[in-house]
């Protein structure tokens, strides 16, 4: 248990379906992330979050929309997406960049199949 | 960030040592090597990081060369639970740009 949760776990969705994803943090960080992890490809960064101020998009589809309400929730609102989307979605949190220990606590995942 | 070169896989026994080598040759001064691990259909999970001097916790000891170019991370006795991927991460403070390379799976054999 790393103190990040994630809800879905699984998530099979029509490419006409829009859907969010969860992420919730009971670390009290200031840091929240969204990874992608396609089959057998390192995991990919999308987003980053700062104080709740976005501070990083990794060229990612605008089909995928994120929202951090507050320091402890992270969302990822999913529209129109395509087969290809399908893969293990993490999110993660850490510490605000002052200091040495920025280590990343990630959730389980969400595994989504987009149909 | 700087690249890292690590094994694709490697074996272990159970009880045995499992030493991770990786290679970051191009690493720079204000970089610290970190590790973690991703148990299959977890999250990954931080192990362990460091600068310049070797470093331990309850999970795994990391040992830096003195010219910074190599690192090992150990796992000084193995369980069946350790299999997994391993990353060997190099990067600033910040907390952009993690980046995740390919890993090394380690597989601990009964």
């Amino acid at each position: 248990e790393t103190g990040v949760t994630q809800t879905p776990r699984h998530l099979v969705m029509g490419m006409t379906n829009k859907k969010s994803l969860k992420c919730e943090q009971h670390l009290g960080h200031n840091a929240m992330y969204w990874y992608k992890q396609s089959a057998k490809k390192p995991l990919e960064l999308m987003f980053v979050y700062n104080f709740k101020e976005q501070t990083e998009n990794n060229s990612v589809p605008s089909r995928f929309s994120p929202e951090c309400p507050n320091s402890s929730h992270l969302f990822l609102h999913l529209h129109t997406l395509q087969p290809e989307d399908s893969a293990l979605y993490l999110c993660a949190s850490s510490q605000d960049t002052s200091g040495a220990y920025n280590e990343q606590f990630f959730g389980p995942g969400t595994r989504l199949t987009v149909l | 960030d700087a690249k890292t070169t690590q094994p694709t896989s490697m074996d272990c026994a159970e009880g045995r040592a499992a030493n991770l080598p990786c290679n970051h040759s191009t690493i720079s001064g204000n970089e610290y090597v970190y590790w973690y691990r991703q148990i299959h259909s977890q999250g990954p999970q931080y192990i362990i990081h460091g600068l310049k001097n070797n470093e331990t916790n309850e999970m795994a000891s990391l040992i830096i060369t003195e010219d910074r170019k190599s690192s090992t991370l150990i796992l000084p006795h193995a369980t069946l639970r350790d299999t997994a991927v391993y990353y060997c991460i190099v990067r600033v403070q910040s907390y952009q740009k993690v980046t995740f390379g390919t890993g090394t799976k380690l597989q601990v054999i009964p």
